[in-house]
Order: C-alpha cells, then structure tokens, then sequence
C-alpha cells in the first residue's frame, strides 16, 4: 500500500515550456487534490476533484489545469510555465469519515514535487 | 470567509521543554479541525483531528490538542520536546459545507536546541 505518489520529485523548468505532474493514489479515495506550498503562506488549494468525473477550482487555478483521469490518477498540468509557479506541490486524497451524525475529510498527503521555473 | 491564524512563524523551544504552538480559526460552523506536521524534504503528516465530542483529543507523537470554542482556537501542546520534533506544523480547518475543502494556516515552525 504506496498511499498517494507523486512523479516527479523535481523538475526543472524554462519560462513557457510545459509539463505535467503526476499523481496517483491505491486508497480507493473518492476525493483528490493539488496544492502548492509557498514560503510563509502554507499550502494553497489549487484544484479539486470531489469525485472521479469531476474536477473544481481551488484558491489559486490560474495557469494550471487538472485532469482526473479515472479514480486513482489526478494530474496537473502547466501549459507554459511562470517564474511565479516555482513551488512546492502537493497532490492529497481523502475519504469521508466520522460517526453518527458527523462526516470530515481526512487528507493524505503525498511526498511533494519541487519545481522550479527559469 | 473561513480563515485559519498561526500567529508564530518560528518558535525555539530546548530538549524536554513543554510546547504549545497557536492556531485560531474563524468558521460559521462547528469546524473540523487537524493539526499536521512537515519533516523537512517530507509530505504531510496527520498528528491528530477533531470533529465532535471530547475536546481534548491525543494525537501521535506524544501530541494533543484542546478545541475551545469560546476562543475560536486549537492549540497544540507536547509536554516534553523531542529534538526529532523539528518540523514545520500546520494548522488546517475542514468545511463541512460538502465542498471538502481544507483551509491551511501558514504554519510554524519549531526548532529544538539540544
């Protein structure tokens, strides 16, 4: 039982080139999410996807998009990279849990993909 | 508008020391609240998570946090500091809105001096 991977764990990347960012989870969790952690502001929603077939925007989605490829793939993708997309990004999944009367969601984070952008 | 508040960027704190690291919340709702932790070059790690009843709760590690709701706060609290407890640790709130969204604090971080 991997959890949540991530590929790449860094990358480098020039001004308008594009890549993608791969995640993938073996929890059969319905819900999936992409972040980026920058320096002094925690970690930032970018995409969501509550469940397979559905895909939402987060705090931060401009220059990015997201693709939720079937229940366990969540990929993000930069169509041309910006100096201010370096950061640290974080691909997480959740179940619903709780008791009676009672439902959160419980994220598990995966190991992060550090990109910077030239 | 949800937001999460962790007023200490960095705290200092020796070996065997108690710690308490600060994190308030602004939420309509009874919130779910988490703290997490982050090794360095590491993901996220869940410590511990309240959603209802007992408003102390335990988490791993030794940790426990305290609900108070009058306070609009969750604070952390070890009572002897590990040097393996160096790490950067977050504060997040869960709306319970259906929207599964998580709201993070912008964390802090703890340094242990040996």
């Amino acid at each position: 039982n991997a959890g949540v991977t991530q590929t790449p764990k860094f990358q480098v990347l020039k001004t308008g080139q594009s890549m993608t960012l791969q995640c993938a989870q073996d929890m059969n969790h319905n819900s999936m999410y992409w972040y980026r952690q920058d320096p002094g502001m925690g970690l930032r929603l970018i995409y969501y996807s509550a469940s397979e077939g559905t895909t939402d925007k987060g705090e931060v989605p401009n220059g990015y998009n997201v693709s939720r490829l079937n229940k366990r793939e969540f990929s993000l993708r930069l169509e041309s990279a910006a100096p201010s997309q370096t950061s640290v990004y974080f691909c997480a999944s959740s179940i619903l849990s709780g008791g009676e009367g009672a439902s959160y969601n419980e994220q598990f984070f995966g190991p992060g993909t550090r990109l910077t952008v030239l | 508008a949800q937001s999460v508040t962790q007023p200490d960027i960095h705290i200092t704190v020796s070996e065997g020391a108690s710690l308490e690291l600060r994190c308030n919340y602004s939420y309509g709702a009874t919130p779910y609240l988490f703290w997490y932790v982050q090794s360095p070059g590491q993901g996220l790690q869940l410590l511990l998570k309240y959603f209802s009843g007992d408003t102390l709760v335990q988490g791993i590690k030794g940790f426990e946090a305290e609900f108070k709701r009058s306070q609009s706060s969750f604070n952390l609290r070890k009572p002897s500091v590990h040097w393996s407890d160096a790490a950067e640790y977050f504060c997040a709130v869960a709306t319970t809105s259906g929207t599964y969204k998580y709201i993070f604090g912008t964390g802090t971080r703890l340094k242990v001096l040996a």
